[in-house]
């Protein structure tokens, strides 16, 4: 059964900092693995979508990387600003879509 | 191109009664998702329809139940509601052609069940 985990749970950085958020699933065999920004009572919005195929995709200053073999995406967040404070979800997707619980970010003025 | 639209925003229901929920996927997607979200916790799948056809389903019981029309437009209707019904309900459209399998997620509807 396929489990996705994102660490931490919560985070808080100053404004302009760079940071790394982590997300591990248990079962390699996925299709892609998708990042999801959602602010407070919200819907999603996609950040970055990575085919299993792929290593990385990148838009702004966002960056995703896959390593399907230890099970492991990093999404990284360079020079952070407030607009960035939201919950960053992780999902992937084998014969349906899994989502972690989610990293609930808060960049400090 | 028309994003993923969904309705009611926000719904107040009572224990045991029905609901029904409605999904505009977006322009040229034929594959609808649907997610319930708790307070504090990642969506969890519910079901997925492409071309009309139920083609996949979590581990929901059979009171929640979906349709999809000829316009990819979609439903889910949830009977008996309980009170841990209550969440925000996320439909997500996708395709399989372009960059497939990629989720656009509309708004949601929030069910309060009292």
């Amino acid at each position: 059964k396929q489990e996705v985990t994102q660490i931490p749970a919560a985070l808080s950085v100053p404004e302009g900092e760079n940071l790394v958020l982590n997300c591990s699933f248990t079962d390699s065999a996925i299709y892609n693995l998708q990042w999801f920004r959602q602010d407070p009572g919200k819907g999603l919005t996609s950040l970055l979508l990575i085919q299993s195929s792929q290593r990385e995709q990148t838009s702004g200053r966002l960056n995703a990387s896959l390593d399907k073999s230890s099970g492991r995406s990093t999404l990284y967040i360079a020079a952070s600003q407030p607009g960035d404070s939201a919950t960053y979800l992780c999902a992937v997707r084998d014969d349906k879509i899994i989502f972690g619980k989610g990293t609930r970010l808060h960049i400090l003025p | 191109e028309t994003g993923v639209t969904q309705s009611p925003t926000h719904l107040i229901k009572t224990r045991g009664q029905q609901v029904t929920l409605r999904c505009s996927s977006q322009s040229g997607h034929n594959t609808v998702s649907w997610y319930q979200q708790a307070l504090g916790q990642g969506p969890q799948f519910i079901f997925q329809y492409y071309r009309e056809e139920e083609n996949g389903r979590g581990n929901f019981p059979p009171r929640f139940s979906g349709l999809q029309f000829p316009n990819y437009s979609s439903e889910l209707n949830v009977n008996a509601l309980e009170l841990d019904d209550s969440a925000l309900y996320l439909c997500a459209s996708s395709t399989s052609t372009g960059s497939p399998y990629e989720q656009y997620f509309g708004p949601g509807t929030r069910l309060t069940v009292t």
